[in-house]
């Protein structure tokens, strides 16, 4: 059970280039967030989906675009990398309903990858 | 914005201390949550307590809310070196699912 992964670990890009983060989870979790860290200001959301199929924008959208194809995969974009978007990206994925006795969690629990260090040069 | 704001901003004790970290929230709240993140790491859930809980405990950890003062409060007693790490709170507001974290507080226990 390797629980979230996210893919690359680390990444440099130049100004416009794009790229794809990937995001997998295999607790059959129905929802899945992105977040970026950057210093002095915790983690916002950039966007979420509540299921396959379904996004959503969250705090801080602009630039970034996503897709969940797949319940157990969920991928941020970026069409035109700048360097504000220099930041570490953290993927996260929750249980949806209520507890469970399976799993151990609760509702809203959040379960993290441990992130990809992007930077934009 | 962002939901929750820790205090104090960094806390720097000694192994076998207890460590009390502030959370305060601006809106009405479905639960609250602390998770920790050590250097280089994702977060970890640690606990979460309810809006109609005023109190939980979980091993070494105690957190406390007061709706009334929108505030929480997550004691760690007898810390240890391996508790080094900075600690997020995080609401969920009433009615929604997405967790709003705060700035964190950076924690370093010193053997």
């Amino acid at each position: 059970n390797a629980g979230v992964t996210q893919t690359p670990k680390f990444r440099v890009l130049k100004t416009g280039q794009s790229m794809t983060l990937l995001c997998a989870q295999d607790m059959n979790h129905e929802y899945m967030y992105w977040y970026r860290q950057d210093p002095g200001m915790g983690l916002r959301l950039i966007h979420y989906s509540v299921g396959e199929g379904t996004t959503a924008k969250g705090e801080v959208p602009d630039g970034y675009n996503v897709s969940r194809l797949k319940k157990q995969n969920f991928l941020l974009g970026l069409e035109s990398a700048a360097p504000s978007q220099t930041s570490v990206y953290f993927c996260a994925s929750s249980y949806l309903g209520g507890y469970s006795r399976t799993s151990g969690s609760s509702y809203n629990e959040q379960f993290f990858g441990p992130g990809t260090r992007l930077t934009v040069l | 914005s962002q939901q929750g704001e820790e205090d104090p901003q960094a806390l720097s004790i000694q192994e076998g201390e207890n460590a009390t970290m502030n959370c305060s929230y601006k809106t009405s709240i479905n639960n609250l949550q602390w998770y920790r993140q050590n250097s280089g790491r994702g977060l970890v859930h640690l606990i979460l307590i309810r809006s109609n809980e005023r109190e939980k405990h979980s091993g070494r950890l105690r957190v406390t809310l007061d709706t009334s003062k929108k505030s929480s409060s997550l004691l760690i007693t007898a810390s240890r070196a391996a508790d080094t790490a900075s600690y997020f709170c995080a609401t969920v507001e009433t009615g929604a699912n997405n967790l709003f974290f705060g700035t964190g507080t950076r924690l370093t226990v010193i053997p």
